[in-house]
């Protein structure tokens, strides 16, 4: 499939420091990206999109950075909280119509905030 | 206002029964799509759905079928059910055209016996 989820890379962090997240993506055609937070039993949660004619956009706590030269995203998530322990995921949306589109989704990053 | 909801939450069924899931798209949101995660593959593309019409589908075999009303609630189902089967099931809306946020429900975790 497009997306694996065998083993998630795991992300250490002490309460307090600052997170950054990576993500490879494979299409150079994906026009839009979008950072989701799972936390564990709930379905995915939006934390911030960026366009592809951007290179970083910015949100409470979290900033989104875009290279599209090497296809590359991170989220960097500012003085990191324990509630901000979850799965962290990026998805590029592969446009097909005007109005058809599908996220293609990374395997998804573990994120574990040490108090 | 209300996000996503999708029914049921959680529910068990045999091998070779079927299973029908409902989604209720954020209001005003036209667009459903559907998707499948699993521990083995991750979050995968299902199908997508704009004013009644599969617009994309993804590789999914024929077992898998969905459809969207007028009132742009859709539901997904899934004939003859495999173990492999088994997984969240995770409804997504959005505003119609490009660019607009896609939000997800809570999912519905369908296990096969």
């Amino acid at each position: 499939g497009e997306s694996v989820g065998l083993h998630l890379p795991t992300l250490s962090v002490q309460e307090g420091d600052n997170s950054i997240i990576n993500c490879a993506y494979s299409n150079s055609a994906s026009d839009y990206f979008i950072w989701y937070k799972q936390e564990s039993g709930k379905g995915p949660q939006f934390i911030i999109d960026i366009r592809s004619n951007m290179d970083k956009r910015q949100g409470q706590r979290v900033t989104v950075l875009l290279n599209k030269t090497v296809k590359h995203l991170s989220l960097q998530i500012a003085a990191t909280q324990p509630g901000d322990s979850a799965v962290y995921f990026c998805a590029e949306r592969r446009r097909f119509t005007e109005y058809g589109n599908k996220l293609v989704f990374g395997a998804g990053t573990i994120l574990r905030v040490k108090s | 206002k209300a996000g996503v909801t999708q029914t049921p939450r959680y529910l068990i069924k045999t091998r070779g029964q079927q299973v029908t899931l409902s989604c209720s798209p954020i209001s005003g949101h036209r667009s459903v799509s559907w998707y499948q995660q699993t521990p083995g593959q991750g979050l995968q593309f299902l199908f997508e759905y704009f004013s009644e019409t599969q617009r994309n589908k993804g590789n999914f075999p024929g077992r898998f079928s969905g459809r969207q009303f007028s009132n742009s609630r859709s539901e997904m189902n899934v004939s003859t059910l495999e173990l492999g089967d088994s997984a969240l099931y995770l409804c997504a809306s959005s505003l119609v055209g490009g660019g607009n946020t896609i939000y997800f429900g809570e999912g519905s975790w369908l296990t096969v016996v």
